[in-house]
């Protein structure tokens, strides 16, 4: 398994700023993957970082709007640019850390765009 | 494309009956699936997974879920329902490249 923290745990903003998660591992892992939880909705995957390539985004999600650090293989960043209201969510990481497609989650971050 | 549904968004249920939260799935090849927990402001928690062998299999919590190929589901069941079961419960399958992709999710109210 992997222990997972995020930060923040939550905010608010004010729209047009960004923000920048923070996703910390306890072990080194090859895949990260961040995902988005809009209010009362599943999660969709935003993009995976794997560490030392560029992260590979999901439709419908751009770099520009959700640029993505992997400096190490433990750590990764998710920032929300030029922030809306509709950007209002959850943001977890996950990471694959266990036998045959185990994802671990992170406690998620609640940001709330004004 | 592969997909997963949960047809009900919530499920109610006395303390101490059985429960079930139903999951179907569609996936080309061989499918992978996961039962997922999100109990309120926290993260999702890894309750089981099916990749192959046998079609019943127990997580954690006291949870199992039974993998049916001819009817492509994977419900998730519980033989005595507690009240700290009450989350939100996702089914997931897992796709190219390790995507999960995620059923809408279910409620699980379990009254005293």
């Amino acid at each position: 398994s992997a222990v997972i923290s995020q930060k923040p745990s939550r905010d608010i903003c004010q729209r047009g700023t960004s923000l920048t998660i923070q996703c910390q591992v306890d072990s080194q892992v090859t895949m990260m993957f961040w995902y988005r939880q809009q209010p009362g909705q599943s999660l969709t995957l935003i993009a995976t970082a794997n560490q030392g390539s560029e992260a590979t985004y999901e439709s419908g999600f751009v770099i520009d709007k959700f640029p993505i650090s992997r400096p190490n293989l433990t750590f990764s960043t998710l920032t929300v640019s030029n922030m809306s209201p509709e950007d209002s969510s959850i943001y977890l990481c996950s990471v694959l850390a266990g036998p045959l497609y185990e994802q671990f989650f992170g406690p998620g971050t609640r940001l709330t765009v004004l | 494309a592969q997909s997963v549904a949960q047809p009900e968004d919530q499920v109610n249920v006395a303390e101490g009956n059985p429960l079930t939260v139903k999951c179907t799935y569609s996936v080309s090849g061989n499918p992978y699936l996961f039962w997922y927990v999100q109990y309120p402001n926290r993260g999702l928690q890894f309750l089981l997974k099916y990749i192959t062998g046998d079609n019943l299999v127990k997580g954690s919590y006291g949870f199992e879920a039974e993998f049916n190929k001819s009817q492509t589901s994977f419900h998730l069941k519980k033989p005595s329902a507690l009240v700290s079961d009450s989350a939100l419960y996702f089914c997931a399958s897992a796709g190219g490249y390790n995507k999960l992709i995620f059923g809408a999710g279910t409620r699980l109210a379990v009254h005293p």
